[in-house]
Order: C-alpha cells, then structure tokens, then sequence
C-alpha cells in the first residue's frame, strides 16, 4: 500500500472549518484513501474513504485531487468533541481479500473553544 | 457505536504468562482482524481471521496467535507475555463478501499491562 504523510499537529477553532491534508503520491490506480480518527484511547472511528471522486458523509467531506497524489478531509463545523489523532491510509482493494490497514503516525487536531 | 465489543476492557498479567482476549463483530461481519497498538503509535496489524482461517499475517513472532469460532467471533493469544507486549489490542471487524471496499470497524480495545 502507498506511503502517506500527514502533519503530526493542527489547531481549529470551534465552529470552523478543520481541513486536513494528506499526501499520497505513490497512490496506485487500485488504492482506496480512507480517513479514521482516534479520540483518546479509544478504538479507531471509521469516518470516510474514497478512490477518484469526493465523497461526503454525515461526519466529513473528502476531497481527493484529480491526479490523486493527494487529499483533504473536511470537518465542516469542528466541535470539541472532533479532537483527535486523524489517521489517512491508502489501502488497496481486491475482490476475494481484505487488506490490512496501515497506520502512520496520523495528525493530532485540537479544536480550541 | 460500531457494534464490535472487546473484553475485558483491562488487563494485568506478569511476564511469561498467557493471555486471552475475546472480540465479538458487528453483527453481520465475517471478517475479524486484530491490532496491536503501544502507547504513543498507530495501531499495527497482528491478523486477520475469515472463515475460521488465518488469512493475513503481519509481523509479529508466533507467540502471537488467534482463533476464529463459527459465529464469527474471535480470540486472540498471546503466550510467554514480554513487558513489551504492553499495549492497547484492537480488534476490528468487516464484510469480507461485500465486495469492494470492505470498510473495518472497530472495537474499543483492551488495554494489556504486563508487569
């Protein structure tokens, strides 16, 4: 599966829009971007994936560059509660088997009142 | 709520012991893979269990071993416990046959302290 990078710290105040970005350069043609966040010693949350097209849900909006070399999750209206370490992976997807993922170090977002 | 549940939530053992943990899936999941996640990292991939069968391995010595029962649910083993098996375990469940995109949820975790 393709590396990521991702900045290891962001702040945003609450109320506004938390974008966080996540380079894929290596992506292949194959790999799916997906996004999940820690709260604090919990289990990972599922939030969103996506392969060429943006997607949004009722928690973010992922937006994925034409050339697909990277993307950005959007948390519309950050809350205290979205603070977290936010995890981007690149996973590949082949009928007949579930890939692993592969966690980086992810970015810690604070969301400052 | 993902609808994985792990137990027990915490967990005290001394080294050279054996430890079980238990992770039941979402209901309707067939798929159950387990993590391994130290205090400061992103959780590493153990293996993932599919049809009663290891199917995935990631890198991490035999010590380390798993079981997946008819009703899909699952343990994880660990045998000789070292201090640096101290951890945050995961377990995380899927869909295998969805198809594509099979999209892992997971448990809240059971925290291993080896002492």
């Amino acid at each position: 599966d393709a590396k990521t990078t991702q900045p290891p710290s962001m702040d945003c105040a609450e109320g506004r829009a938390a974008n966080l970005p996540c380079n894929h350069s290596t992506i292949s043609g194959n790999e799916y971007v997906y996004w999940y966040r820690q709260i604090h010693s919990q289990g990972p949350q599922y939030i969103i994936h996506g392969l060429k097209n943006n997607e949004t849900n009722e928690m973010a909006s992922l937006i994925i560059t034409e050339d697909r070399k990277s993307s950005t999750l959007i948390l519309p209206h950050a809350t205290l509660r979205d603070t977290a370490v936010y995890y981007c992976i690149v996973r590949a997807i082949s009928s007949g088997s579930a890939r692993q993922l592969t966690f980086g170090s992810g970015t810690q977002l604070t969301v400052l009142p | 709520d993902a609808g994985v549940t792990q137990s027990p939530t915490h967990l005290i053992k001394t080294r050279g012991q054996q430890v079980t943990l238990r992770c039941s899936p979402k209901s309707g999941h067939d798929t159950v893979s387990w993590y391994q996640q130290a205090l400061g990292q992103g959780p590493q991939f153990i293996f993932q269990y599919y049809e009663e069968e290891e199917r995935q391995r990631g890198n991490f010595p035999d010590r380390f071993s798993g079981h997946q029962f008819p009703n899909y649910s699952s343990e994880l083993n660990v045998n000789a416990l070292l201090l640096g098996d101290s951890a945050l375990y995961l377990c995380a469940s899927s869909l295998l046959t969805s198809g594509v995109g099979d999209t892992q949820y997971f448990g809240p975790g059971t925290r291993l302290t080896v002492l």
